[in-house]
């Protein structure tokens, strides 16, 4: 079992709707982190949570630590939000910041 | 600011063939890492430094060497490369803080014939 799974692993949606990517993780963490990769490759981080919630825009990633769980929303989705969105976790014991990563979800939004 | 950057952007190789693939980076941080991205597994480290001189072993390391001699650059070589290491390399940095942002390159897309 991966240390972090993500859910759903692919997302159609119409412009418009609102969406929730969720990620669950199975080790302690000293931080959460939402990542994109748009379909040129390139990555880019979102969010890095410890917890509560956070803004951005039009999204929003929130961590509740007790049920070691994370969701990632966007709101008033378009089609320029389609990319691959990526949660990684840096471990709370691990040395160098390292990440262990979710295989991330695909989300494609149809206009 | 270039940020972090990667070269070569694509290369394909023969098996046994060796290269080194460069990063480099421009905002002075101290940690610095090597990941590879395969269809259906995500990213994995592959090797990471947390300064100058210095370089540890990630999850996948096997096949891999790196050097940071500069603070700026964290160089990947493939002595002998296999077609198990077509892949997508990406090189990230960042601050010497626990859970600190990872800022990454645009990658290298590699080809192992």
């Amino acid at each position: 079992k991966n240390e972090v799974e993500q859910s759903p692993q692919n997302l159609t949606a119409q412009e418009g709707e609102f969406i929730t990517i969720n990620c669950s993780y199975s080790v302690g963490i000293s931080a959460l982190h939402w990542l994109q990769q748009h379909p040129g490759g390139g990555i880019v981080s979102l969010f890095m949570l410890s917890s509560g919630k956070k803004k951005h825009g039009r999204l929003i990633a929130t961590i509740n630590i007790q049920e070691k769980h994370s969701s990632l929303h966007i709101t008033a989705s378009h089609p320029r939000d389609s990319a691959v969105y990526i949660c990684a976790v840096t471990r709370g014991e691990t040395s160098g910041s390292r990440l262990t990563f979710g295989e991330g979800t695909q989300l494609t939004v149809n206009p | 600011n270039a940020g972090v950057t990667q070269t070569p952007k694509f290369r394909v190789l023969k098996t046994g063939q060796s290269m080194t693939l460069l990063c480099a980076q421009d905002m002075n941080h101290e940690y610095m890492y090597w990941y590879r991205q395969d269809p259906g597994m995500g990213l994995r480290l592959i090797h990471y430094s947390v300064g100058e001189g210095t370089t540890a072993k990630g999850e996948v390391p096997d096949g891999y060497n790196v050097s940071r001699l500069k603070k700026q650059n964290f160089l990947l070589g493939l002595e002998s490369a296999a077609p198990s290491q077509t892949s997508v390399y990406f090189c990230a940095s960042s601050y010497p803080f626990q859970g600190d942002t990872q800022y990454f390159g645009p990658g290298t897309r590699l080809t192992v014939l």
